[in-house]
């Protein structure tokens, strides 16, 4: 859904822990899904995406697992890093053509590494 | 350019003056995207565009708010009679995926600091 008019939560996590972050999507018609790192000062960055006939995909220390049935994506990235402190967003796509074609985002999660 | 490019990358209005803000997409992508984020908050959709379609303009929050593109090139976001309300960064972003093919990331501009005075 939209993001307006909210301060962020955070989720503070040790250095070296395991990191999990979560988004609820809203359209259970959306077929693609996509999470982005935002650091201070610029913009979103691209970090790993699913589509809806998967339910995970690995990537570099990050891994995206996606829960159809309770509309539900999840972000885990392993052993975190102080520069993976930033603003995490989830995006859905609701299909590829049409009024619902359009990038969505959820309200973002500020993820804050303690050293 | 590489990437998605934002002009000015700051700009600071008298309260009641027009502005406008501009993206440059990556060449050939056909959908275009602004959103709004303010201070500490999330992004706020604001318009896409979609190839030759009609623009998704739901994310407007008023009439003092347009935007334009030509063809799958330039686009611009104007602000007319701005508010201090208005103030935020105002982000674009570039898709070469929806229409005729599989929807894929969108790629961001560094953004527009609006700061109305």
């Amino acid at each position: 859904g939209e993001s307006v008019g909210l301060h962020l939560p955070t989720l503070s996590v040790q250095e070296g822990d395991n990191s999990i972050i979560n988004c609820a999507y809203s359209n259970s018609a959306s077929d693609y899904f996509i999470w982005y790192k935002q650091e201070s000062g610029k913009g979103p960055q691209f970090i790993i995406d699913i589509r809806s006939n998967m339910d995970k995909r690995q990537g570099q220390r990050v891994t995206v697992l996606l829960n159809k049935t309770v509309k539900h994506l999840s972000l885990q990235i392993a052993a975190t890093q102080p520069g993976d402190s930033a603003v995490y967003f989830c995006a859905e796509n609701m299909g590829p053509t049409g009024a619902n074609s359009k990038l969505t985002f959820g309200k973002g999660i500020t993820l804050s590494v303690r050293p | 350019g590489a990437g998605v490019s934002q002009s000015p990358s700051n700009k600071v209005t008298e309260k009641g003056k027009d502005v406008e803000l501009r993206c440059d997409p990556i060449s050939g992508h056909t959908a275009l995207y602004w959103y709004r984020q303010r201070l500490g908050q999330g992004l706020e959709f604001l318009i896409y565009f979609q190839g030759n379609s009609a623009p998704d303009k739901s994310g407007l929050p008023s009439d003092r708010f347009s935007a334009e593109r030509t063809g799958e090139s330039v686009s611009t976001l104007t602000i007319q009679r701005t508010q201090q309300e208005d103030s935020a960064v105002y982000l674009c972003a570039s898709s070469p995926g929806g229409g005729a093919i599989p929807n894929t990331e969108a790629f961001f501009g560094q953004g527009t600091r609006l700061t109305v005075v």
